[in-house]
């Protein structure tokens, strides 16, 4: 079974340009989420989507970061200006279902963004 | 959402059980316990959870206070590839299934 697959695994940009990162969760997971892991932190919940809906974007710095989830498949996460605070790791996860199942979640290698 | 608590980094023996413990004293009756493990440049990995009773897979056993304020991961024959930041994780149930994460317990198995 393949797994959730991420896009790019590395990107250096400079602060105020823009970066799009693309996860393609396992085929059939209804539930998506993208989290930020800062070095030496645990991960930290963007966004969660179930379909093609949000479910919980309460952590999301809304000013900068963008994510979508078209078609309830591939979802795209994007920055635009980034800071220098937005270095970090960011993981993409999928799961069969949101709701109160005790489905765990898979979670792809992440993309690891530099911002200089 | 309930939080926990766990020893910042623990040391283990090649070979030896590797017993992880967390704290989770204002667990609601209706949240699990997660237990994940992220190795070095790779993305969480599930290992085990429960609610009230003990559970055993083929990675690991978790074991469950009878009050559920606290719990410890065991790995029975610790490896070199065990080494990995642990994270204990209780399941908000009600808001969708989200895990929220806390700093984690860094293992280190030594030869």
């Amino acid at each position: 079974e393949a797994g959730v697959a991420q896009s790019p695994r590395y990107k250096i940009i400079e602060k105020r340009q823009s970066v799009a990162f693309w996860c393609n969760p396992i085929s059939g997971h209804a539930t998506l989420y993208w989290y930020q892991q800062i070095l030496g932190q645990g991960p930290k919940l963007l966004i969660q989507f179930q379909n093609n809906g949000v479910v919980d974007d309460s952590q999301l710095p809304k000013d900068r970061f963008s994510a979508e989830r078209l078609k309830g498949v591939d979802s795209t996460l994007k920055i635009q200006p980034a800071k220098l605070e937005d270095s970090a790791v960011y993981l993409c996860a999928s799961t069969l279902t949101g709701t109160a199942n005790t489905g765990e979640l898979f979670f792809g290698e992440g993309s690891r963004l530099t911002v200089l | 959402d309930a939080k926990t608590t766990q020893p910042p980094s623990m040391d283990c023996a090649e070979g030896r059980a590797a017993n992880l413990p967390c704290n989770h004293s204002t667990i609601s009756g209706n949240e699990y316990v997660y237990w994940y493990r992220q190795i070095h440049s790779q993305g969480p990995q599930y290992i085990i959870h429960g609610l009230k009773n003990n559970e055993t897979n083929e990675m690991a056993s978790l074991i469950i206070t009878e009050d559920r304020k606290s719990s410890t991961l065991i790995l029975p024959h610790a490896t070199l590839r065990d080494t990995a930041v642990y994270y204990c994780i209780v399941r908000v149930v009600n808001q969708g299934g989200k895990l929220i994460f806390g700093q984690g317990t860094e293992l280190s198995v030594k030869p």
